[in-house]
């Protein structure tokens, strides 16, 4: 099976501006998670969307927001951008079924603002 | 916040030697455990996890040891290789249907010497 797809690779965004990223879960999973990742504050929990609905949200400003798709993809944009923004956002999937927890990770979209 | 403390921040490790790494957490909900493993460049890969019902798994070279009552757990890799090499996470959440995201440790930058 294919793993987690995450597009672009590489993102370079000025200050104020908004960005989109794309994750593709691995086939027939159903739930997509996001995280950011600094040297700072480390791996931190943005949102997880399951069957297009938002179930748990990070403590993230209200700049962060998510969607998913009826085929399970999953976007997620940040709005006015800041430099703090600067980071790798990382896209896992997971099967949620009962008993089955794990969750597998993109690459990861490298963000930078300037 | 919930919380999940790793130590130590950085690890050398002799070829053929035994690599420990160890988490402490605060939230006596949390029931899964995973441990992740990250290269320069990737995204965060599984590579064991533990359930608190049991106070060990073992995968390959690969070890959890689980302490309920002392909310710590621990990975050890045995006959560690220049290959592991890489920094290591552990992680702690709450299963289930619309459970929170995982809980990060700060991460542990492990080099093996040949």
């Amino acid at each position: 099976k294919a793993g987690v797809t995450q597009t672009p690779r590489y993102l370079i965004k000025t200050r104020g501006q908004q960005v989109t990223l794309s994750c593709s879960p691995i086939s027939g999973h159903r739930s997509v998670s996001w995280y950011q990742q600094t040297p700072g504050q480390g791996l931190q929990f943005l949102f997880e969307y399951f069957s297009e609905t938002q179930r748990n949200k990070g403590n993230f400003p209200g700049r962060f927001s998510g969607r998913q798709f009826s085929n399970s993809r999953s976007e997620m944009n940040v709005s006015t951008l800041e430099l703090g923004d600067s980071a790798l956002y990382l896209c896992a999937s997971s099967l949620t079924l009962q008993g089955t927890y794990e969750q597998y990770f993109g690459p990861g979209t490298r963000l930078t603002v300037t | 916040q919930q919380q999940v403390k790793q130590s130590p921040q950085s690890l050398i490790v002799q070829k053929g030697g035994i690599s420990i790494i160890n988490c402490a957490y605060e939230n006596t909900a949390f029931d899964y455990f995973p441990w992740y493993q990250q290269f320069p460049g990737k995204g965060p890969a599984l590579l064991i996890a533990i359930r608190p019902d049991v106070s060990e798994k073992k995968e390959g070279r690969f070890t959890i040891s689980f302490n309920k009552s002392a909310k710590q757990f621990s990975l050890h890799i045995m006959d560690s290789q220049p290959g592991d090499s890489a920094t290591y996470f552990c992680a702690a959440s709450i299963s289930g249907l619309g459970a929170d995201g995982l809980t990060f440790g700060k991460g542990t930058h492990l080099i093996i010497q040949p």
